[in-house]
């Protein structure tokens, strides 16, 4: 089925682990971005890419590594996990400006 | 600091009747976009509307915006049971007249409908 696939679902960390969140997709999106939502806080953007090899930060990039080696796949990089970035994180894609995004169904991580 | 404010934070009404929710953001924007999260779900997409455009329909939504007071609202009518959710606004804002593929978001409205 088309559209934005995340992976893990679930995943539980201890403090200082580093793990990669993984999110692809098969629209050939240019347009791929990184959000975490806590409750109350709506959501706010980690990181966000304009295509293969262009990445940039966004509200919340600190304590969180991207890249975009393909048009496809878009990892975020939690690099030694904090009890702060439990939260559930969502990737989204869009083909362009102009057009709507497609959501993942979400990572939720907890940091122990 | 984000760049879309919703109004109201909660909004509880009847099947039938109308919801509106009002988004009011900071910047100037290339489009800004509505979407919905039931509980526990991704986003999703319902209605976009282009900076040069005022109102948007699609089906029983209404989408107005206003640049000149950078706010938009939406409206929902006839709601029904299953319209409760979270409702979102984004906007993809302007910089040196391009988009930047940055969509920043309100902190939404929950939208109850009781049957």
């Amino acid at each position: 089925n088309a559209g934005v696939t995340q992976t893990p679902k679930f995943q539980v960390l201890k403090t200082g682990q580093s793990m990669t969140l993984q999110c692809a997709q098969d629209m050939n999106h240019e347009y791929m971005s990184w959000y975490r939502q806590d409750p109350g806080m709506g959501l706010r953007l980690i990181h966000y890419s304009v295509g293969a090899g262009i990445t940039d930060q966004g509200e919340v990039p600190n304590g969180y590594n991207v890249s975009r080696s393909t048009t496809e796949d878009f990892p975020l990089r939690l690099l030694s996990a904090a009890p702060s970035q439990t939260s559930v994180y969502f990737c989204a894609s869009s083909y362009f400006q102009g057009y709507g995004y497609t959501f993942g169904s979400g990572t939720r991580l907890t940091v122990v | 600091s984000q760049q879309g404010e919703e109004d109201p934070q909660a909004l509880s009404i009847q099947e039938g009747e109308n919801a509106t929710m009002n988004c009011s953001y900071k910047t100037s924007i290339n489009n800004l976009q509505w979407y919905r999260q039931n509980s526990g779900r991704g986003l999703v997409h319902l209605i976009l509307i282009r900076s040069n455009e005022r109102e948007k329909h699609s089906g029983r939504l209404r989408v107005t915006l206003d640049t000149s007071k950078k706010s938009s609202s939406l409206l929902i009518t006839a709601s029904r049971a299953a319209d409760t959710a979270s409702y979102f606004c984004a906007t993809d804002a302007k910089a040196g007249g391009t988009s930047y593929g940055k969509l920043t978001f309100g902190q939404g409205t929950i939208l109850t409908v009781h049957p």
